[in-house]
């Protein structure tokens, strides 16, 4: 267990619907990275945030968005969702970037299923 | 620009042989490197890293990897495959001086035959 945690696991939604993805990082880990998987893909960087804060922006659509609370979790919002968003979301996180502790490796969640019909 | 490479998308190897899976890196600064697996259905699992020290870095379930920083090449190794060892690995960077950045190889299945 890697301490993170992404809700929901499966999602099953129409083509033209929003859904939210959560994750909950690691304790003490105040960045977060969203990352999308689809089938026999690699893994496609989409967003990162340090402490409510974005830091960093990968390939992410513009009907893609992204936020962190100030407890640290993050969502990931997708909208006007089409069938080409069936994938694999992961969220992953770190501990404080540029800390004394960080020992830089990420801390994957088990991953949000989602699937477009 | 920055970047990981693994230039084989499949690795095949009997089980009992040793086994490579290739990585190179092009990254500013002194690279992290690192080597992730992922089980069907799972999330990536952290295997080892590379940050600074013995070129030869031991990890998890018997796992090494060889830094060669004049080939700029990060290859893990296993000197005895098992069936279980059957999943898709990838390689990994970050950034020596945008610590922000994370950048991660195409992944490359490694099959492991009885």
């Amino acid at each position: 267990d890697s301490g993170v945690t992404q809700t929901p696991k499966h999602l099953i939604t129409a083509t033209g619907q929003r859904v939210t993805l959560r994750c909950s990082p690691r304790s003490g880990d105040l960045s977060v990275y969203w990352y999308q998987q689809s089938l026999d893909q690699g893994l496609q960087f989409l967003i990162q945030y340090y402490n409510g804060e974005e830091r960093a922006k990968g390939n992410i659509l513009e009907r893609f968005s992204a936020q962190q609370f100030p407890d640290l979790h993050s969502e990931l919002n997708l909208s006007s969702l089409e069938l080409g968003d069936s994938a694999l979301y992961f969220c992953a996180s770190s501990v404080s970037v540029g800390g004394s502790s960080n020992t830089g490796e990420l801390f994957f969640g088990e991953g949000s299923r989602l699937t477009v019909l | 620009a920055q970047s990981v490479a693994q230039p084989e998308d499949q690795v095949n190897v009997a089980e009992g042989n040793p086994l490579t899976v290739k990585c190179t890196y092009s990254v500013s600064g002194n690279p992290y490197l690192f080597w992730y697996v992922q089980y069907p259905n799972r999330g990536l699992q952290f295997l080892l890293k590379y940050i600074t020290g013995d070129n030869l870095v031991k990890g998890s379930y018997g796992f090494e990897a060889e830094f060669n920083k004049s080939q700029t090449s990060f290859h893990l190794k296993k000197p005895s495959a098992l069936v279980s060892d059957s999943a898709l690995y990838f390689c990994a960077v970050r950034d020596g001086y945008n610590f922000n950045k994370f950048y991660f190889g195409s992944g490359t299945k490694l099959n492991v035959k009885p």
